[in-house]
């Protein structure tokens, strides 16, 4: 049972245009959403994360947004560059803080042509 | 410069053998993770820590074991490989509670160490 989804598995976007990334839940007990960027051969990084009392946070070009009702976040890279080319991963949290036990997404490929 | 460090980054093992990944961080942090990472399947808890001497069972712990006897250090245990636990396999760790600096939440992840079972 896929608690976290990200339907998309790859995504291809032209260099300078906005990517946006997608993941669905389905457990309504996840209170924190994190998004990590893996590269191959190395671990996940964490890049971006929202609590479930905001809808947006925003830092620097990336910008996730959250709809409760929907259990919908979407991850925003604006504007995308070559070195965002990279595996993403949605990942959710019925602690208040992210970092206990993580149920991630299966993940999506940005791949960001120059 | 903080690390999570995994032993090996490639192994090879045949069927039946007992494997030992290995997992240390150098951060203080309190809770420590092991995950797979397989294609279309994303990332999958196989066991978790909270404290030393602590282990839960994470999503697919059959087939595996896990060790925390020092707070930096958390084992994963392959009792018996199999063909099927071909994958790659990534420890994280992170700080308990909440608090303090945003950087202080989520996880810190190791490099990974890709497993074949022949």
């Amino acid at each position: 049972d896929q608690q976290v989804k990200q339907n998309s598995p790859s995504l291809s976007v032209q260099e300078g245009r906005i990517s946006i990334l997608n993941c669905d839940y389905t457990n309504s007990m996840f209170d924190y959403f994190l998004w990590y960027k893996k590269y191959p051969a190395e671990g996940p990084t964490f890049l971006i994360s929202i609590s479930s009392i905001k809808d947006k946070n925003e830092d620097g070009r990336f910008t996730v947004f959250l709809n409760k009702s929907a259990k919908h976040l979407s991850l925003h890279i604006v504007p995308s560059q070559p070195g965002d080319s990279a595996v993403y991963f949605c990942a959710a949290s019925a602690g208040s803080f992210g970092n206990e036990k993580l149920t991630f997404g299966t993940g999506t490929r940005l791949t960001i042509i120059p | 410069d903080v690390k999570v460090t995994q032993s090996s980054r490639y192994l090879v093992k045949r069927t039946g053998e007992k494997v030992f990944l290995e997992c240390v961080q150098d951060m203080d942090h309190e809770n420590m993770f092991w995950y797979r990472q397989d294609p279309g399947l994303g990332l999958r808890l196989i066991y978790f820590s909270y404290d030393v001497k602590m282990k839960e069972k994470g999503d697919i712990p059959e087939g595996y074991s896990v060790s925390r006897e020092k707070k930096e250090r958390f084992s994963l245990i392959l009792e018996s490989a199999s063909t099927n636990q071909t994958s790659m396999y990534l420890c994280a760790s992170s700080f308990a509670g909440g608090g303090g600096a945003l950087s202080n939440y989520g996880y810190t992840f190791g490099s990974g160490t890709r497993l074949t079972v022949v």
